[in-house]
C-alpha cells in the first residue's frame, strides 16, 4: 500500500506564481525524497531531507518536514511552464525486512503561461 | 539523460504470455531497483539487487521474477500475464546498496500492454 499521500491531486498556477505540495506518511522514516516525473516518462530526483532535518532548499525548491505531525511539503518559487510535472514524494523506511522507497500518488502541477 | 537504458520502450503482447524487460544502470552503479507504475496502484516498488545478490523484495507477484547479471544489467520477467499487469515498469539504479539513503536514477520505463 501507498505509505505517503500527497495533497493537493493536482494543482493549477500560473506562471511566476508559487506552487506548495505537502505529503503525509504513517510510519516512521530514515528520510523523505521527493521525485518529479514529466508525462509518461522516468523519475527524476529532487531533494532528499532526512529525518533528523527540518528544511532543505535546492535552487528554487524549499522542502520542510515535520516528522512530529508526518508530514512534508514541497516550495517551488517563481513556477515556470517547464515545472509542469507531477511530483513523488517517497519515504525511506525499514519495511518487511528490507530498507524500501515507497511512493506517494503523487501532486500534478501544471504551470499556465 | 539519467544514464540508465530499458529495452524495449513498448512491449504489447497477450494474456498468458511471457516477457522480459531490460536494464542497463549507470556505470558504476550497483543496484538495480524495479518498479512498477499503473493508474490505480501507483508506482510500487518490486524488487532491488545488488551486486547480483537480491537485497530488498516488495509488492513482486510469484508470476514475475528478476536477476542482475555479472555486467549488473537486470532482467524483468513476467510470465501467465494478465490484464492486469498493464503498466508502466521502471528501473532505476544506485552507487550502492542503501535504496533508501543514495538517489536513485530512473530509466525512461517501458510501457507493457497485455491485451
Amino acid at each position: 500500500s501507498q505509505q505517503g499521500e500527497e495533497d493537493p491531486q493536482a494543482l493549477s498556477i500560473q506562471e511566476g506564481e508559487n506552487a506548495t505540495m505537502n505529503c503525509s506518511y504513517k510510519t516512521s522514516i530514515n528520510n523523505l525524497q521527493w521525485y518529479r516525473q514529466n508525462s509518461g516518462r522516468g523519475l527524476v530526483h529532487l531533494i532528499l531531507i532526512r529525518s533528523n532535518e527540518r528544511e532543505k532548499h535546492s535552487g528554487r525548491l524549499r522542502v520542510t518536514l515535520d516528522t512530529s505531525k508526518k508530514s512534508s511539503s514541497l516550495l517551488i518559487t517563481a513556477s515556470r511552464a517547464a515545472d509542469t510535472a507531477s511530483y513523488f514524494c517517497a519515504t525511506g523506511q525499514f519495511s518487511g525486512g528490507y530498507n524500501k522507497l515507497i511512493f506517494g500518488a503523487g501532486t500534478r502541477l501544471a504551470v499556465h503561461p | 539523460d539519467s544514464g540508465v537504458t530499458q529495452t524495449p520502450k513498448h512491449l504489447i503482447t497477450a494474456t498468458g504470455q511471457r516477457v522480459t524487460l531490460r536494464c542497463s544502470p549507470r556505470s558504476g552503479d550497483l543496484s538495480v531497483y524495479w518498479y512498477q507504475q499503473s493508474l490505480d496502484q501507483g508506482l510500487q516498488f518490486l524488487i532491488q539487487y545488488y551486486n547480483g545478490e537480491e537485497r530488498a523484495k516488495g509488492n513482486i507477484l510469484e508470476r514475475f521474477s528478476a536477476q542482475q547479471f555479472p555486467d549488473l544489467h537486470s532482467e524483468l520477467n513476467l510470465s501467465s500475464l494478465e490484464l492486469g499487469d498493464s503498466a508502466l515498469y521502471f528501473c532505476a539504479s544506485s552507487r550502492r546498496d542503501s535504496g533508501v539513503t543514495d538517489t536513485q536514477y530512473f530509466g525512461p520505463g517501458t510501457r507493457l500492454t497485455v491485451l
